[in-house]
């Protein structure tokens, strides 16, 4: 199975602040058809998941531009530009190139 | 608006079984691959299992493998989870995903499943 890496776990940031997220991958996720399915998600508290960002850079319909994700191959990166509020919660990367769909382990993104 | 609505979880005990429904809205069910994702309480997303548009091709995790048996009724615009032979590492939070434009694209509120004796 694909592993999916996450770093930093915990991410304490100020509001209004810049945040990364970094997912690295086991191995490549280039598909045979040439896309790469790399996804983000995030998770409020106490909430369903909601997909933030597809095929690697693609904002899902409703997400604001301060959230960007870029990468390739087996390494890629969440930014949050400006960290609002509503921010808070846990961010996960997963991967649908290979079976089974695997996920990263998650970052916990919290206000200091 | 895309709605997905689970239903059917609960207490069940080990070695039992239990059958999720998913009940689907808002756009057309037999289009699209759907998807069961569970959440362990305070742990991450894993996927379940897999179906495509008319049923005919399934996957499934390796620890569900055996166990768990997805399917559909798009007459019915419903998903399905049977799962037997329940132990307590089941127990999560399962969520019925769609795969739109790319993988997980909506997904529902969830239904927690409690495997205990």
């Amino acid at each position: 199975d694909v592993v999916m890496t996450q770093s930093p776990l915990s991410l304490p940031v100020t509001l209004g602040q810049p945040a990364s997220i970094s997912c690295r991958s086991s191995q490549s996720l280039v598909h045979i058809d040439g896309n790469t399915y790399l996804n983000w998600f995030q998770q409020r508290p106490g909430q369903s998941p909601r997909r933030l960002i597809y095929t690697v850079s693609n904002r899902d319909s409703g997400v604001p531009d301060r959230f960007s994700a870029s990468g390739s191959g087996t390494d890629f990166t969440l930014k949050i530009s400006r960290v609002e509020a509503e921010d808070v919660g846990v961010y996960y990367c997963m991967q649908g190139t290979h079976w089974p769909r695997t996920f990263g382990q998650g970052t916990k993104v919290e206000v200091k | 608006e895309v709605q997905l609505v689970e239903s059917g979880g609960g207490l069940v005990q080990p070695g039992g079984s239990l059958r999720l429904s998913c009940a689907a809205s808002g756009f057309t069910f037999s289009s699209y691959w759907m998807n069961w994702v569970r959440q362990a309480p305070g742990k991450g997303l894993v996927w379940v299992s897999h179906i495509n548009t008319d049923g005919s091709s399934t996957n499934y995790a390796d620890s569900v493998k055996g166990r768990f048996t997805i399917s559909r009724d798009n007459a019915k615009n419903t998903l399905y989870l049977q799962m037997n032979s329940l132990g307590p590492d089941d127990t999560a939070v399962y969520y019925c995903t769609r795969d739109g434009s790319g993988e997980f694209d909506s997904w529902g509120q969830g239904t927690l499943v409690t495997v205990s004796s």
